[in-house]
């Protein structure tokens, strides 16, 4: 009865290399995100997705692809692997719209920790 | 443009002892106000948050957090610490503008470290 799910827990790849992080949530929301935590645990927002449109498009190099193919996924896809991409990715899910309540808790994945060597 | 602060990289409290962990933040408007707790190793657990009403708000664990308009603060506090309180916090804002860029969109302080020794 997982909330916000995702897989991997740990990527370890090598430079270069292409990788894909999946996340599902079973809430029932309609926004999702993807966050970055760096080795500082600052977060840092990268990605946003309402109703697998996107809305937030942070600053993040063209190589981090999301997709959304339903509301209840969003994976990210990094092509070329860089050591800085080392991190733990975060994915989160909101209901995005609908009473005041239930607007804006996001709740967050267990994290994908991602080592680039 | 919205920001968070948390003043305090560390806070460290005895056990039994009160504590508070420090929140400013800066919006335009009346904010969404929310504070999440995360574990070593774990994502983030959602403690409580401030939409409306009573300026004090009661959460998981029994933390609570009161809201100051005036000072624009945010802070969390637990009138009696436990060494399972030992964590990382996050305060985290909100503008009640929800379209847009800005939906469901929240701002994340740097997060605030509490050690609480036995």
């Amino acid at each position: 009865d997982t909330a916000v799910s995702q897989t991997p827990k740990y990527l370890v790849t090598q430079m270069g290399n292409d990788k894909s992080i999946k996340c599902e949530q079973n809430l029932g929301h309609d926004t999702m995100y993807w966050y970055k935590q760096d080795s500082k645990k600052f977060l840092k927002i990268m990605f946003s997705y309402n109703n697998k449109e996107l809305i937030i498009n942070e600053t993040v190099p063209n190589r981090f692809s999301p997709k959304s193919p339903d509301k209840a996924h969003l994976n990210l896809h990094i092509n070329s692997l860089e050591l800085g991409d080392s991190a733990v990715y975060f994915c989160a899910s909101s209901q995005g719209v609908g009473g005041q309540i239930q607007v804006g808790t996001q709740y967050f994945g267990p994290g994908t920790r991602l080592t680039v060597l | 443009a919205q920001s968070v602060a948390q003043p305090e990289d560390q806070v460290n409290v005895a056990e039994g002892n009160p504590l508070t962990v420090k929140c400013t933040y800066s919006v335009s408007g009346n904010p969404y106000l929310f504070w999440y707790v995360q574990y070593p190793n774990r994502g983030l657990q959602f403690l409580l948050k401030y939409i409306t009403g009573d300026n004090l708000v009661k959460g998981s664990y029994g933390f609570e957090a009161e809201f100051n308009k005036s000072q624009t603060s945010f802070h969390l506090k637990k009138p009696s610490a436990l060494v399972s309180d030992s964590a990382l916090y996050f305060c985290a804002v909100r503008d009640r503008k929800n379209r847009g860029s800005t939906l469901g969109r929240l701002y994340f302080g740097r997060g605030t470290q509490l050690t609480v020794w036995p």
